[in-house]
């Protein structure tokens, strides 16, 4: 079984729509991440969470919201999906040790197209 | 934060060892090197990571220049699963919380890697 889950792996919505975008981790990793990657772009960070507790703005938050249900559950949300965020989103873990240099595991992602 | 420059596309004869490149003259003295890759239709993939010394994994060796200053991804003996997009990525180092900037990994566009039968 993976270890990161993003469900669903596709989805086709319309313009005012919400819509939710779940991952789940089974690696045990305090730390959970939001991407998104459009063609030519790369990725780029929309949230992150450090814990249940934390959860911070990356560099391309607005338009979206998150929650951390559990240590192992990160939602990401459209409140009002419009059609620039038609996009790939990728989901992805990391452990906090000390003195280790952090990786990153990602999910296989889910792929929205918001007509 | 410091920036990474990549050749757009390279290709590969199968069995044949392929060197990545990656220039990143603006790195600071706590940069860490990352190499990610991503397989068509896949999420991210980390390979490997260095700060100063050569690296080695099972997946590929990471060679440092002596200033930092750029840095080369190996795969020794390319495979046609090898095919993919590399990144290489500048990371601020461990500890502390000082916000997105320490923790995103901040992917350029890479370098598609083709591999021929």
């Amino acid at each position: 079984d993976a270890d990161v889950t993003q469900t669903p792996r596709n989805r086709i919505t319309k313009t005012g729509k919400r819509i939710m975008l779940e991952c789940s981790q089974t690696k045990g990793h305090d730390r959970m991440y939001w991407y998104r990657q459009d063609p030519g772009l790369g990725l780029r960070l929309i949230y992150y969470s450090f814990d249940v507790k934390d959860i911070n703005k990356g560099e391309i938050s607005d338009g979206y919201s998150v929650s951390r249900q559990a240590q192992a559950k990160f939602s990401l949300s459209l409140e009002s999906a419009i059609p620039n965020q038609t996009a790939l989103y990728f989901c992805a873990t990391s452990e906090t040790q000390a003195l280790v240099e952090e990786t990153q595991y990602f999910g296989p992602g889910t792929r929205l197209l918001v007509l | 934060d410091a920036k990474t420059t990549q050749p757009n596309s390279m290709e590969s004869n199968e069995e044949e060892p392929v060197h990545l490149p990656c220039n990143h003259s603006t790195i600071s003295g706590t940069d860490y090197i990352h190499w990610y890759r991503q397989l068509p239709s896949q999420g991210p993939e980390y390979v490997i990571h260095g700060l100063t010394s050569n690296v080695n994994n099972r997946m590929a060796s990471l060679a440092i220049a002596e200033d930092r200053k750029s840095s080369t991804l190996i795969l020794h003996r390319a495979t046609l699963r090898d095919a993919a997009v590399y990144y290489c990525i500048l990371r601020a180092g461990y500890g502390g919380h000082s916000g997105a900037g320490s923790y995103q990994l901040t992917f350029g566009k890479g370098t598609k890697l083709s591999v021929i039968p």
